[in-house]
């Protein structure tokens, strides 16, 4: 069972536009939410997080929107540029226990 | 600092076969964990560790053993590979308390035929 739900699944953006990313949860334990960013060939970084006493948190052109009565949260990425082009995972978790990563968006910014 | 280290970056292995995936890392960081990724699947927990000497399990370990000798080193066992097991393996390690970062290693891609 996938504790953490993404979609889409692949998403392809206009350079400049508004790239949405979306997650949804259904265990109310999760505390710590992040996002993962991977190029091919690498590992996944940790691009930013949230914890849920906030419903938005913004890093430059990211900004993480969390709905907690909805048990939602999403990556927006404003102003998407090429080199923006990469796989992103969303993840949750509660307390000190382990990650639960979503499936992954496969985000192509074309020029 | 390097950061994690892994390695192999690359194995093919036969049906039956066995082999260690290493992973290494120098930030004196107290969890360790390993993954895999399959496509359309996200990232898989694997094995984890809190410290040296103390490994437990995670979403899909049947068919991988780890140990953690040392703080610096999480090697995870393959003992009869088989065509499942083709994956990228990640290797990952965090601080602890106070540290919910995830760093992850360069991947090893695993072929079984």
């Amino acid at each position: 069972q996938q504790q953490v739900k993404q979609s889409p699944q692949s998403l392809i953006v206009q350079k400049g536009g508004i790239s949405i990313i979306n997650c949804a949860y259904e265990n109310t334990a999760f505390d710590y939410f992040p996002w993962y960013q991977q190029f091919p060939g690498k590992g996944p970084a940790l691009l930013i997080a949230i914890r849920p006493d906030v419903s938005e948190k913004k890093e430059g052109r990211f900004t993480i929107s969390f709905n907690k009565s909805a048990k939602q949260f999403s990556l927006h990425i404003m102003d998407s540029q090429p080199g923006d082009s990469a796989t992103y995972f969303c993840a949750a978790k509660a307390g000190a226990n382990n990650l639960f990563f979503g499936t992954g968006t496969r985000l192509t910014v074309i020029p | 600092n390097a950061g994690v280290t892994q390695t192999p970056k690359f194995r093919i292995l036969k049906i039956g076969q066995s082999m260690t995936l290493q992973c290494a890392q120098d930030m004196n960081h107290n969890y360790m964990y390993w993954y895999r990724q399959d496509p359309g699947m996200g990232l898989k927990l694997i094995y984890y560790s809190v410290g040296a000497g103390i490994t437990d399990k995670g979403e899909v370990p049947n068919g991988y053993n780890v140990s953690r000798s040392t703080t610096e080193d999480f090697p995870l066992r393959l003992e009869l590979a088989a065509p499942s097991q083709t994956s990228v393996y990640f290797c990952a390690s965090r601080a602890g308390t106070g540290g919910n970062e995830q760093f992850f290693g360069p991947g090893t891609r695993l072929t079984v035929l």
